[in-house]
């Protein structure tokens, strides 16, 4: 079965702009989380959608949101780009979210210039 | 607050045995994950504790103590494939929210 396919892979943007990045889940999956990962930082937690919830959110500013379809196909929209916002994009779904493995997409690399 | 430790880097020969540790401190424990995550791709599970104890999974495994707030996962007969960086992963609970929070990995080096 297809895997987490994220969209698009590569992208640069202006400070100021903002950014949308696409997430379609694997068959069946309804929970799709996304996270940060920078070389500083690591991996941080974003947000979590559940059946068009967001059932779950991390620590970042409210220029960070995002939101899921019927069709767990999920978005996340960055506003008012900054610099520090250059990062490497990944997220992950899982059939429940909890516990259960979740499997990830190859990310999307944003770089703000 | 949550606080994830693990090495910042490994070595290790082909052939040989490494055990990659990861400590944490965090509200509402409710399971550890570790994933492999090689240069310029995504993360993939590896395993999945959330009993005290050792899983073990084929040339891995993964052990947690939730009282000393430690797991590590060991790795037997190192392949050069298996340079990659691991990722210790906690998933909390510390009010209504339920989040993981992932370490910043420890990138592994596999030497001839």
């Amino acid at each position: 079965k297809a895997g987490v396919t994220q969209t698009p892979r590569y992208l640069i943007k202006t400070r100021g702009q903002q950014v949308t990045l696409s997430c379609s889940p694997i068959s069946g999956h309804r929970s799709v989380s996304w996270y940060q990962q920078t070389p500083g930082q690591g991996l941080q937690f974003l947000f979590e959608y559940f059946s068009e919830t967001q059932r779950n959110k991390g620590n970042f500013p409210g220029r960070f949101s995002g939101r899921q379809f019927s069709n767990s196909r999920s978005e996340m929209n960055v506003s008012t780009l900054e610099l520090g916002d250059s990062a490497l994009y990944l997220c992950a779904s899982s059939f429940t979210g909890g516990n259960t493995e979740a499997f990830f997409g190859q990310g999307t690399r944003l770089t703000v210039v | 607050g949550q606080n994830i430790d693990q090495p910042t880097e490994m070595t290790a020969t082909e052939g040989a045995i490494v055990q990659i540790n990861c400590t944490y401190q965090t509200s509402g424990f409710n399971g550890l994950f570790w994933y492999q995550q090689h240069a310029g791709e995504a993360p993939t599970f590896l395993s999945y504790n959330v009993l005290d104890g050792l899983e073990e999974k084929g040339r891995f495994s993964s052990f947690l103590s939730r009282s000393k707030g430690y797991s590590y996962l060991l790795l037997k007969e190192l392949q050069m494939k298996d340079s990659a960086s691991y990722l210790c992963a906690v998933r909390v609970h510390p009010s209504r929210d339920d989040k993981i929070i992932f370490g910043k990995g420890t990138r592994l080096h596999i030497l001839p």
